[in-house]
């Protein structure tokens, strides 16, 4: 089982800021095989980013994804209130498709 | 895009079964890949297994190998997940979520609204 790690747990920041989010995978992950999700309080998940860097339908152009291997990133380029929120990465390069245990971003 | 309409919240009795149903729409079922994901409460998310309708057979992750079945009614387009032997720890809200299946999974683009399932005595 790929076991993904992100970094860090918790970020506080302001409106407008760059923030950069973590997500590290026991072994190899193809870069076909990663992606980002956001939630928010009492909503499902919603995609993000699919095969590292695609963004979803929808997600505005401040998203991108990079990575390969075993580390990958999410770039959220000036946050917008709506932004603060849960992002979890996930792996479907085999069976389980495991997540991460998410990164929380909050308003400082 | 694909929506998926899950049933309601349940209570249930430690030791007994749960079932859910994810009933989906706009989409190519049968090729459709669905997962079930669950997430206690304030923590993250835990993928617990899939099916592709058009072959039948669940994919389950090897923590709920033997205590959870995940099937597919092709004619109602609507997925089931049933979980038995509950217990306080399988509390959580239970999501639906569809991907591409047969055209190559491009992560989970649907979900469901969540089916809280609450196991209390």
């Amino acid at each position: 089982e790929i076991v993904l790690t992100q970094s860090p747990a918790t970020l506080s920041l302001s409106p407008g800021d760059r923030v950069t989010l973590s997500c590290r995978a026991s072994q190899s992950v193809s870069s076909s095989s990663l992606a980002w999700y956001q939630q928010r309080p009492g909503l499902a998940p919603r995609l993000l980013m699919y095969d590292t860097s695609s963004r979803a339908t929808g997600v505005p152009a401040r998203f991108s994804g990079t990575g390969s291997g075993t580390d990958f990133t999410l770039t959220i380029t000036r946050l917008e209130p709506e932004d603060f929120a849960v992002y979890y990465c996930q792996h479907y390069d085999s069976s389980p498709y495991t997540f991460g245990q998410g990164t929380k971003l909050q308003i400082k | 895009q694909v929506r998926l309409v899950q049933s309601g919240a349940d209570v249930k009795k430690p030791g007994s079964s749960v079932r859910v149903s994810c009933k989906a729409s706009g989409g190519t079922f049968s090729n459709d890949g669905f997962s079930w994901v669950r997430q206690a409460p304030g923590q993250g998310l835990e993928w617990m297994g899939g099916i592709i309708p058009v072959f039948g057979i669940g994919n389950y992750a090897q923590k709920f190998q033997g205590r959870v079945s995940i099937t597919a009614d092709v004619s109602g387009s609507t997925v089931y997940m049933d979980l038995k032997d509950l217990a306080s720890e399988d509390t959580a809200v239970y999501y639906c979520a569809r991907e591409g299946g047969l055209s190559g999974t491009k992560g989970f683009d649907s979900w469901g609204r969540g089916t809280l399932v609450t196991v209390s005595s």
